[in-house]
């Protein structure tokens, strides 16, 4: 039973339209969600997070928004940049250690 | 500063053979963690250590053993390789006293091949 799920396994968006990730966890002990970036032969790096008690964090072009109630959180990225091009994970942590991380979604920007 | 360095980068065993994965870190890090990366799978957790001397088991921890003798060693030992551990290994540490705690720090990996 996956907790968090991410449906779209790729993604394409043109160089300097908005892109749009989506995450969907099912356990809602959650409490901290992450987004971490990954290029090929490299290890991931983190990117943004947000707290359940809040429902939107920025980071210069990086927005997280959390809705609870449906369970659902989305990485914006505007304007979406070639160099964004990469693998992005959402994780969950339920207030342990651990994290729970969904399947990736491959992410292209086309020039 | 290294980070979290891993190694060997690449690695080819036969069924049956033992070896130990490396993963160090110099940042002083009270967490490290294990992960391992299949196709569709995403990441999971094996084994995670929150201080020297204190390890915990994972989502996936059949297989794999490990110990945290200290701060920035955190060894993963596969004892009887099998196909199934064929995977790319992450390590990971965080600190849960940093300003951002929830952060975990990747190493490079290690891609395992089991044959």
């Amino acid at each position: 039973d996956q907790q968090v799920k991410q449906n779209s396994p790729s993604l394409s968006v043109q160089e300097g339209r908005i892109s749009i990730l989506n995450c969907d966890y099912t356990n809602s002990m959650f409490d901290y969600f992450l987004w971490y970036k990954k290029y090929p032969a490299e290890g991931p790096t983190f990117l943004i997070s947000i707290s359940s008690i809040k429902d939107k964090n920025e980071d210069g072009r990086f927005t997280v928004f959390l809705n609870k109630s449906a369970k659902h959180l989305s990485l914006h990225i505007v304007p979406s940049q070639p160099g964004d091009s990469a693998v992005y994970f959402c994780a969950a942590s339920g207030g342990t250690y651990k994290y729970i991380f969904g399947t990736g979604t491959r992410l292209k920007v086309l020039a | 500063n290294a980070g979290v360095t891993q190694t060997p980068k690449f690695q080819v065993l036969k069924t049956g053979q033992s070896m130990t994965l490396q993963c160090a870190q110099d940042m002083n890090h009270e967490y490290m963690s294990w992960y391992r990366q299949d196709p569709g799978m995403g990441l999971r957790l094996i084994h995670y250590s929150v201080g020297a001397g204190i390890t915990d088991q994972g989502e996936v921890p059949n297989g794999y053993n490990v110990s945290r003798s200290t701060t920035e060693d955190f060894p993963l030992r596969l004892l009887s390789a099998a196909p199934s551990q064929t995977s790319v290994y992450f390590c990971a540490s965080r600190n849960p006293g940093q300003v951002r705690p929830y952060e975990q720090y990747f190493g490079p990996g290690t891609r395992l091949t089991v044959t």
